[in-house]
């Protein structure tokens, strides 16, 4: 078991352009988070699907991102129009919780992508 | 609904225990607890599910009262690994966690 992965681990961009992050999770878990983390603050709930069905988002994620995870296996984070206010680090977690529901089992992190807007 | 953990910051020798408490108004479906260090993911340490619930392994233990609206994380003996800011994560049976405010922990030698 390799853990959760993210591509890239950091990335800095100018504001207005579009940015695509990666998160690989553990195999066979069905469950897929996404997190944004500024400094000093816990991480905050974006979204999450349960295989490849998106089943919340949060307030936070206004209509410039979108996400997407095909076939239940990785999933894309996509920032378009890239604001300053979007540097962050946005955390990916993946869990085995098999049905929609409460959070039951363990949410491992992957390390992160941390994106600086300039 | 972010519950509130306190202290904000606790400095400690090696070997001092410590005590960090997550708040919530309302009652809670589990209560997750991860250690985080600077510019690294955050590190599952433990989850309760239950109320009256108290678990731990090797020197960190945490409880989750019978209301199940309060949780406490319980570090013995410190070392200068347990260095960082601990975060409770709480599910109010909506699917997601919502994180606690942070305790940051620092261990001096």
């Amino acid at each position: 078991d390799t853990g959760v992965s993210q591509d890239p681990r950091h990335k800095i961009t100018k504001r207005g352009q579009n940015v695509t992050f990666r998160c690989d999770p553990i195999s066979e878990h069905n469950r897929l988070y996404w997190y944004r983390q500024t400094l000093g603050q816990g991480p905050e709930f974006l979204t999450y699907f349960q295989n490849e069905a998106q089943l919340e988002k949060s307030r936070l994620l206004s209509d410039r991102f979108s996400a997407e995870r095909p076939k239940g296996s990785f999933s894309t984070l996509e920032i378009q129009h890239t604001e300053q206010g979007d540097s962050a680090m946005y955390l990916c977690a993946s869990s085995l919780d098999e049905t929609p529901g409460p959070v039951g089992e363990t949410q491992y992190f992957g390390p992160g992508t941390r994106l600086l807007v300039l | 609904q972010q519950p509130v953990q306190s202290p904000q910051a606790v400095i400690l020798r090696e070997g001092e225990d410590a005590v960090i408490n997550c708040s919530s108004s309302k009652a809670l479906y589990s209560v997750h607890w991860y250690r985080q260090k600077h510019g690294e993911a955050p590190v599952f340490l433990m989850i309760l599910l239950k109320g009256g619930e108290q678990k731990g392994h090797d020197k960190i233990s945490a409880s989750f009262n019978e209301k199940k609206q309060q949780s406490s994380l319980y570090l013995t003996a410190s070392q200068l690994s347990y260095s960082g800011t601990y975060f409770c994560g709480t599910d109010f049976g909506n699917e997601k966690l919502t994180f606690g405010t942070g305790t940051r922990l620092t261990i001096i030698p």
